[in-house]
């Protein structure tokens, strides 16, 4: 079964201090991984697809990496709009479904 | 930009009682999906379409959850009879399935309370 354990749950950090938040994931084969930024009371918000390891993406101060097991969102000097539920979720081939992590919930103060 | 558009926002309503959920996909995508978050699963598929026909419809309850796309503009999931434990948020989600691998968009959800 196609499972994803995103951590840690929740993660505060001052404005300005960098840090990664980590999605592993176990899938019959992986045809994509996407990353998904949620907040209150909104539908999860698509950020970046990455295919294969050793892929990496970037959009403004957030970027994913990708391996055999796992993927990064690595965000650098945050501010607080980054604040927000950061979800991970894995498609495997044949399939259109996405199977999702519990997601980490970042808290930027400033 | 296109978005995903779901009506009801919000609903509340009593035990026993049909709730239908309405979703316009974003126009040209041909896949639809149904998820449900609650704080202890997380986001689940319910069902999902792909050119209006259903392909997956595994994690719903069958006796009282039903997904219709009734035209290209409307997706439906119905509850009936609603429980408590139905309470939750219901997403709809549209994306574009060809050769490649194209994300889902997301709608922002109906919240349902069922008293």
């Amino acid at each position: 079964e196609d499972q994803v354990t995103q951590s840690p749950e929740a993660l505060r950090l001052q404005e300005g201090e960098s840090s990664s938040l980590n999605c592993s994931y176990t899938v019959s084969g992986l045809r994509g991984l996407f990353w998904y930024r949620q907040d209150p009371g909104k539908g999860p918000e698509f950020l970046f697809t990455l295919y294969s390891a050793g892929e990496e993406k970037e959009k403004e101060r957030l970027k994913a990496t990708l391996t055999k097991k796992e993927s990064f969102l690595h965000i650098t000097a945050p501010k607080p709009e980054d604040s927000a539920t950061y979800l991970c979720a894995v498609q495997a081939w044949g399939a259109q479904k996405l199977v999702f992590g519990q997601g980490t919930r970042l808290t930027i103060n400033p | 930009d296109a978005r995903v558009t779901q009506t009801p926002r919000h609903k509340v309503t009593e035990m026993g009682q049909e709730v239908t959920m309405r979703c316009q996909p974003i126009l040209g995508h041909n896949t639809v999906f149904w998820y449900r978050q609650t704080m202890m699963q997380g986001l689940e598929l319910l069902a999902y379409f792909r050119n209006r026909a259903p392909l997956d419809d595994s994690g719903m309850p069958k006796d009282r959850f039903s997904a219709e796309m009734p035209d290209a503009t409307l997706a439906t999931l119905k509850i009936q009879p609603s429980e408590p434990r139905d309470s939750a948020v219901y997403f709809c989600a549209s994306g574009l399935a060809r050769g490649g691998n194209q994300p889902q968009h997301f709608g922002d959800g109906t919240r349902l309370s069922i008293l």
